[in-house]
């Protein structure tokens, strides 16, 4: 029953490692987002992909790579990770890519860079 | 670039105290704006869309507001469990190809027995 799900929910890691996030929705949603919610619960949006097609690029540093192999699933791989990057971060996806319609989000992970 | 300001950052009601979260907002030009709650530990959840100044929406105890400038989100008696983190968001006219959401830092909202 699950509509957007998020693997892991929790990641402790060291700094410098290289990890992934898993995202998969099951609504049959074309568009799925990355946000960053920090210590200070600003949600602020880092990816959007619509049909696999990467849409919105925020300023985001290239250690962050989104991946999109169908439109169901949206990972996320951070490369060289920093203390900065500890955050909660959230899979969302959406029926259309116009922003104008719901978002459903994922339960988050949150990450903790040691 | 869009901003939005929410107030109060916390909010403390006793239960059946009515009261209102405001969301200040900055726009190029607005094309929607958005309510969610977001309870701990968990992702937001969606509560309303607001397309045009005057347009009012509402859901059990809850109703969203919206004007040229702000939004409120009125709480009309509270319970316990409307306890949760309620964070507005706007979509603006400018905002490239995709279709990004600006969100405000959210009120937090405790409402005790």
């Amino acid at each position: 029953d699950t509509a957007v799900s998020q693997t892991p929910k929790y990641l402790v890691t060291q700094m410098g490692n290289d990890k992934s996030i898993k995202c998969e929705q099951n609504l049959g949603h074309d568009t799925m987002y990355w946000y960053k919610q920090d210590s200070k619960k600003f949600l602020k949006i880092m990816f959007s992909y619509n049909n696999k097609e990467l849409i919105i690029n925020e300023t985001v540093p290239n250690r962050f790579s989104p991946k999109s192999p169908d439109k169901a699933h949206l990972n996320l791989h951070i490369n060289s990770l920093e203390l900065g990057d500890s955050a909660v971060y959230f899979c969302a996806s959406s029926q259309t890519r116009t922003g104008l319609d719901e978002q459903f989000f994922g339960p988050g992970t949150r990450l903790t860079v040691l | 670039e869009d901003q939005v300001t929410q107030s109060p950052e916390a909010l403390r009601l006793q239960e059946g105290e009515s009261s209102s979260l405001n969301c200040s907002y900055t726009v190029s030009g607005l094309r929607g704006l958005f309510w969610y709650r977001q309870d701990p530990g968990k992702g937001p959840e969606f509560l309303f869309t607001l397309y045009s100044a005057g347009e009012e929406k509402e859901k059990e105890r809850l109703k969203a507001t919206l004007t040229k400038k702000e939004s409120f989100l009125h709480i009309t008696a509270p319970k316990p469990e409307d306890s949760a983190t309620y964070l507005c968001a706007v979509r603006g006219i400018l905002t490239g190809g995709g279709n990004k959401l600006t969100f405000g830092t959210g009120t937090q909202l405790k409402v005790e027995l």
